[in-house]
């Protein structure tokens, strides 16, 4: 069945990166576009970027220019999102997202990126 | 950015009950609208998108409804399992924006 597989939790400190990863199982992953997704401690869903794996053209919120930047290795069915210039705002659950037609059908498990000094 | 505007922020209810959550658009969204459930701890589940369309295995007591601006995911015959936090996300324009969602409690 198709999943998601997320690398795990991290903690960062304050101006460090973070990349984390979503291995597509179950389906390739060119065949469909894939989403960033994340939420805050307490808060509601923030979409953060998408890719089409093929030929890996990317679009970002605006909020994230700069310093997010979201990858894909074909050959491994991965997908790759970091985040640099990390604060304490930036702590909140990461969520990949394979987009059919634009909206979420399956979600990864997600990971928690504490950002504390 | 296309702003959404979800109520109410938590609603009360009990089993056997009807519920409906409503999204509004700032802008016209046409029928490009998703609902997802979410369960602490857990990532969200995708339950209608297409405004109305529901999702393969997801039961029929959900419903969504609207179009243009103003949307609404209606649950009837509560179930114990329905209760969770809901969203609704617009897929017209990136960026793809979200509710800040209802607790059905």
């Amino acid at each position: 069945q198709v999943q998601l597989l997320q690398s795990g939790a991290e903690v960062k400190k304050p101006g460090a990166s973070v990349r984390l990863s979503c291995k597509a199982s179950g389906y390739t992953l060119t065949d469909n576009f894939l989403h960033w997704v994340r939420q805050a401690p307490g808060q509601g869903l923030e979409w953060m970027g998408i890719i089409n794996p093929r030929p890996g053209v990317t679009t970002y919120a605006q909020k994230f220019q700069g310093r997010l930047t979201i990858t894909a290795d074909t050959s491994t069915g991965t997908v790759f999102m970091e985040l640099s210039s990390l604060t304490s705002d930036d702590t909140a659950v990461y969520y990949c997202a394979r987009s059919r037609a634009g909206y979420g059908d399956k979600w990864g498990p997600g990971t928690l990126i504490t950002v504390s000094s | 950015d296309i702003q959404m505007t979800q109520s109410p922020s938590t609603l009360s209810a009990s089993v056997g009950d009807r519920v409906t959550i409503t999204c509004r658009a700032s802008q016209n969204i046409k029928i490009w609208l998703a609902w997802y459930q979410q369960k602490p701890g857990t990532a969200p589940n995708l339950l209608i998108y297409k405004a109305s369309t529901l999702e393969r295995g997801v039961p029929s007591r959900f419903s969504g409804n609207g179009s243009v601006t103003e949307f609404t995911l209606t649950i009837n015959s509560l179930q114990p399992d329905d209760f969770a936090t809901y969203h609704c996300q617009q897929y017209d324009v990136e960026p793809y924006t979200f509710g800040r969602g209802t607790k059905l409690e």
